[in-house]
């Protein structure tokens, strides 16, 4: 069965620090991996995409990377803000599954003053 | 990226009125669009898949009579909940694409509350 588990479920963590959420994936045969920050309220916005060759693709202070051999991603927020406080999910596609998605349950990122 | 429209972003109603939400891609042709479903604190649920000019392709458990689906151009894709109950409440997502292997982009959702 495709499956997406993150962790950690949430995370509270101080403005300036840096954090980085897991996510691992049954998904096969795997076709791309996204990570997205969801808004309270608002619909996701797409963060990074990577394929089976990409290890690593930075957007400002996110950067994810991909292992595809241990079916594993993280994502790495580099001196957090107070706008980072949202859901991150983790999204993968499945080649065989019409490029439909399997999405994450999400981490929700609380950054306080 | 390309952006994708919902309208409205919240609606109230009473129950057993049914409500029509609307998804547009301003920028781009989808081919297929996709509806969601998120309760608080869960992630998204994919409801229905539509392809403009047939059927949509509704996933198990969720009731094709009850949440009616059109796609009627390749720039507008319409969800309407019938007979909304307060279960039916929700935040209700939808996404589009233009071709199989081109990226999903999101609309900014809507609030559904049924009292």
């Amino acid at each position: 069965k495709n499956q997406v588990e993150q962790s950690p479920q949430s995370l509270i963590i101080l403005e300036g620090k840096n954090c980085t959420l897991q996510c691992n994936y049954t998904v096969s045969p795997f076709s791309n991996l996204r990570w997205y920050k969801q808004d309270t309220g608002r619909g996701p916005v797409s963060l990074t995409i990577m394929t089976f060759s990409e290890n690593t693709k930075s957007n400002g202070r996110y950067t994810a990377t991909l292992d595809a051999d241990t079916k594993q991603s993280s994502l790495h927020i580099t001196a957090s803000q107070l706008s980072d406080s949202a859901s991150y999910i983790c999204v993968v596609s499945a080649e065989n599954y019409g490029q439909n998605f399997v999405f994450g349950p999400g981490t929700r990122l609380s950054v306080l003053p | 990226g390309a952006v994708v429209s919902q309208h409205p972003s919240w609606v109230i109603c009473k129950s057993g009125t049914s409500v029509k939400i609307e998804c547009r891609s301003l920028d781009f042709q989808a081919t297929t669009m996709f509806w969601y479903r998120q309760f608080p604190k869960q992630s998204l649920m994919l409801m229905a898949t539509s392809n403009e000019g047939s059927k949509a392709t509704y996933e198990q458990g969720v009731e094709k009579d009850k949440f009616l689906i059109n796609h009627a151009s390749l720039t507008l894709s319409t969800l309407t909940v019938t007979s909304a109950h307060p279960e039916d409440s929700s935040f209700y997502i939808c996404s589009a694409r233009d071709s199989p292997f081109n990226e999903q982009f999101f609309g900014p959702g809507t609030r559904l509350t049924v009292l």
